[in-house]
């Protein structure tokens, strides 16, 4: 059972317009998302978080979305860059003196048109 | 360099040996998490420590699978009696032990079982 869904294997982008990757949920106990980037033979590296106590996190040229009634949340990039191009993860967890281990989607891989 | 370590990067056993992976976290980190990625997929999670407590395992980590973090420093992730299932990448992340804090994670073991 896939907890965290990115329905969207791949998309392209021209340099400098907006990029938007999906990601919806279907587990009501998960209340921190995480956004992670990945390029190849490397470990994902942490962009950008929201807690579900907000609907928006911005920082710099990534914001993320969340909208828990419907289990989305979304994350832009603008503008978007060639260096942006990677495989990027939606992550989530529910918050835990403790653990508060990770379950991921299968990741977009976002590709930068120069 | 301060961020988490994985040694080594590159595996490549025989099926039926036995290997072992280290990882050390972010030196501040109380908390250590061990991932496995396959290709398409997301990471998943295999087992969390808190110090040296393993207080969780995924239902992923076989009877071949142990995991130790002793002194609450650094961890080996040890595979006994390799398949070619057990082909994959081994993450390892830490954080810092507080609620909604964004786990970092070391650049990952290949694990190539011929």
């Amino acid at each position: 059972d896939q907890q965290v869904k990115q329905n969207s294997p791949s998309l392209s982008v021209q340099e400098g317009r907006i990029s938007i990757l999906n990601c919806d949920y279907t587990n009501s106990m998960f209340d921190y998302f995480l956004w992670y980037k990945k390029y190849p033979a490397e470990g994902p590296t942490f962009l950008i978080s929201i807690s579900s106590i907000k609907d928006k996190n911005e920082d710099g040229r990534f914001t993320v979305f969340l909208n828990k009634s419907a289990k989305h949340l979304s994350l832009h990039i603008v503008p978007s860059q060639p260096g942006d191009s990677a495989v990027y993860f939606c992550a989530a967890s529910e918050t835990n003196f403790g653990n508060e281990k990770l379950t991921f989607g299968t990741g977009t891989r976002l590709t930068i048109i120069p | 360099d301060t961020g988490v370590s994985q040694d080594p990067r590159h595996k490549i056993t025989k099926r039926g040996q036995n290997v072992t992976f280290r990882c050390d976290p972010i030196s501040e980190h109380n908390r250590l998490y061990w991932y496995r990625q396959t290709l398409g997929q997301g990471p998943e999670f295999l087992t969390y420590f808190q110090n040296e407590a393993q207080l969780e395992k995924s239902r992923l980590l076989s009877d071949r699978f142990s995991a130790e973090r002793p002194k609450g420093s650094f961890s080996t992730l040890e595979i006994q009696r390799t398949e070619q299932g057990d082909s994959a990448m081994y993450l390892c992340a830490s954080s810092y032990d507080r609620m909604n804090t964004e786990a970092f994670f070391g650049q990952g073991t290949r694990l190539t079982v011929v």
